[in-house]
């Protein structure tokens, strides 16, 4: 079966780094995306990896290893409007995007 | 640019009545469209996709159906509601780009059934 197994909740302060892991089993792999989604809203997309490697975009960076079947999402300089949850999810080989349940990020001061 | 709104934001509905969410996607063409739901603190799963006008997709076997009268309007329907379709709906969108079928969503429908 597919799978996606990130973390159910992750607690962090203000002004430090923290890192979201994601592991995936899936038929096939097209790329793998992160979105965070603050509580209430829909869920905005963050990152796109497809290769392995690290992309930087800003504070928010995601890291991939496709060989290991493992993501991460690193957030540095924390702000209190990072409080959200994180998702992760697979592209399979029809491209279909196989979700992971999220990680509850809560910050504080 | 993209946009996509999805209406109405909240409902509160009794059990057995009929439900009608509606989408659009506006500035792209043919888009890929989904329907999603997500139950509190829980998931998201997919309910519908959408490849084409009158082409539908069904993930999960339910008392939920979905239709696609035009390109860029996609709409979730039922004929009557049980107390477990209560939940954040969630309709969006895709292109195929070589980089990726990046999804984005609307704002979402909360969905209570009493």
């Amino acid at each position: 079966g597919q799978n996606i197994d990130q973390p159910t909740e992750m607690t962090a302060t203000e002004g430090a780094i923290v890192q979201i892991n994601c592991t995936y089993q899936t038929s096939g792999f097209n790329g793998l995306f992160w979105y965070q989604q603050h509580a209430g809203e829909a869920p905005t997309f963050l990152s796109y990896n497809v290769l392995d490697g690290l992309e930087e975009k800003g504070r928010f960076s995601s890291f991939l290893s496709r060989s290991k079947g493992y993501s991460y999402l690193l957030l540095k300089e924390l702000q209190m409007k990072d409080s959200a949850s994180y998702l992760c999810a697979v592209q399979d080989s029809n491209y279909q995007l196989i979700w992971g349940a999220g990680t509850k990020l809560i910050i504080k001061p | 640019s993209q946009t996509i709104h999805q209406w109405p934001a909240t409902l509160v509905q009794p059990v057995g009545s009929p439900l009608s969410l509606e989408c659009t996607v506006e500035g792209t063409s043919n888009p890929n469209l989904y329907w999603y739901r997500q139950a509190a603190g829980r998931g998201l799963q997919l309910l519908f996709y959408s490849v084409g006008i009158g082409q539908i997709s069904s993930e999960v076997p339910q008392n939920l159906s979905a239709s696609r009268p035009q390109d860029r309007q996609f709409i979730l329907s039922s004929k009557k509601l049980l107390l477990s379709d209560s939940g954040f709906y969630l309709c969006a969108w895709s292109v195929t780009p070589e980089g990726g079928n990046t999804i984005y969503f609307g704002e979402g429908s909360w969905l209570t059934v009493v």
